[in-house]
């Protein structure tokens, strides 16, 4: 089993849709998560980090649940431009990525 | 220079040939990483530093070296290059390299191809 694993989609969606992804992690001790965007051949960007009580950016909720070891992201009102992969990312020494899932948004 | 550099951009190279792969970086982090990209396996980490004169093997360290002589640079070299190692590979860095804390800022992208 992967340590960080995702659904690789794709996730097909509307425009204004609200769309979420999940990505579970297998080492109980991992500490710090991160969710990437990461365009077509380009590099991955942070998005966001995902903190233990949760937190919000704009359009972009992330949630880390310990129990039941997953972190996930959700996008609200989605934009053509929210076309990309979604990389999670959770570590203890080290940060371990997650495949990705990619998200398309349609007009 | 601003962030993480990587050269070259993209290469072709036959197996059997040495390469070396160079990163620099200008935001005096002191951890950096290479990663390598394939389609359906995500990011996977070859080797890291957490400091300057000190490295360690990641997740697929086989084939590959690196040193880390300063702070900015972080070069890896495949000895010996095989097919397997066609893959898209990206170096990173964070201000850190304690735990995962940190958020890791990506260079570019080498695109690399061994026929």
């Amino acid at each position: 089993r992967k340590e960080v694993e995702q659904d690789p989609g794709p996730f097909n969606v509307p425009e204004g849709a609200t769309v979420a992804f999940n990505c579970t992690y297998s080492n109980s001790a991992s500490q710090s998560f991160f969710w990437y965007r990461q365009d077509c051949r380009k590099e991955p960007k942070l998005l966001m980090s995902v903190y233990s009580s949760g937190n919000e950016d704009g359009r972009f909720t992330a949630q880390l649940n310990r129990a039941s070891q997953y972190i996930s992201l959700l996008i609200r009102d989605s934009k053509l431009s929210d076309s990309a992969t979604y990389l999670c990312s959770g570590g203890y020494n080290k940060l371990i990525f997650g495949a990705g899932t990619r998200l398309a948004v349609h007009p | 220079i601003a962030g993480i550099t990587q050269a070259p951009t993209s290469q072709i190279l036959a197996a059997g040939r040495r390469m070396t792969l160079r990163c620099t970086q200008d935001m005096r982090h002191n951890a950096m990483y290479w990663y390598r990209q394939d389609l359906g396996l995500g990011l996977r980490l070859i080797h890291y530093s957490n400091t300057a004169g000190t490295t360690g093997k990641g997740e697929v360290p086989d084939g590959y070296s690196v040193s880390r002589a300063n702070t900015d640079d972080f070069p890896l070299t495949l000895a010996s290059a095989v097919p397997s190692q066609t893959s898209v590979y990206f170096c990173a860095s964070s201000e850190t390299g304690l735990a995962a804390y940190n958020e890791q800022f990506f260079g570019p992208g080498t695109r690399l191809t061994v026929l």
